[in-house]
């Protein structure tokens, strides 16, 4: 069974600062997923990650993905509150499997 | 505008009691997908249906039973053989046709016990 682990579990961080959050998985993939859940609310697309060196980039948040290394990052540049949210990865195979979930909050 | 719509948002459930949660996409996916979240944690596979009149479990399907007689809906029973239902659980879809593309997910149900 494939396994999904994000790193860390919880984030806190200031306003302004840079961080990454980890997702690794332990079967081969090219493809990986990220997504954000904010408290009592669905889950939102931010990125497909399609290949191997994939980067892709929306505001202050960019994704990565090695498949080589099964690792893909979310860096957070110069981070605001409004980034405060849960963030997953997931990984496609026979279903979708979903790393732990990273909970971000931004301290002003 | 196209999305997955879950209802109730919110329900209760008394003891011994069988609950049905609903699922509805017009999207036109091919495939529909029940989760149950707890509190603080990842997101666990129920069941999953690629296909109409088809559908497999997933890692935790004990206590809970699917239906899937049509492409737009995908309801979700939990049976009183699940002993702890509270959760929050989504509905999520994908066309298996562009398999690149993300599951898209409905606004949730909430469930709880009386």
């Amino acid at each position: 069974e494939l396994k999904v682990e994000q790193n860390p579990l919880f984030l806190s961080m200031q306003e302004g600062k840079n961080y990454t959050i980890y997702c690794n998985y332990s079967t081969t993939s090219d493809r990986l997923y990220w997504y954000r859940q904010d408290p009592g609310k669905s889950l939102e697309s931010l990125f497909v990650l399609l290949s191997n060196g994939a980067v892709k980039q929306e505001g202050r948040l960019m994704a990565s993905l090695d498949t080589k290394a099964r690792l893909s990052t979310l860096h957070i540049t110069a981070a605001v509150h409004d980034l405060s949210a849960t963030y997953f990865c997931a990984v496609p195979g026979n279903q979708f499997y979903f790393g732990t979930g990273t909970s971000l909050t931004v301290i002003p | 505008d196209g999305g997955i719509t879950q209802s109730p948002k919110y329900l209760f459930r008394k003891e011994g009691q069988n609950v049905t949660l609903s699922c509805e996409q017009n999207l036109n996916h091919d495939a529909m997908y029940w989760y149950r979240q707890d509190p603080g944690q990842g997101l666990r596979l129920i069941y999953y249906s690629q296909i109409v009149n088809d559908f497999q479990k997933g890692d935790i399907a004990e206590g809970y039973s699917v239906s899937r007689e049509k492409k737009e809906s995908f309801p979700l029973t939990v049976t009183s053989a699940q002993k702890n239902p509270t959760a929050f659980y989504l509905c999520a879809s994908k066309p298996t046709d562009r398999h690149n593309q993300p599951q898209h997910f409905g606004d949730g149900t909430r469930l709880s016990i009386l």
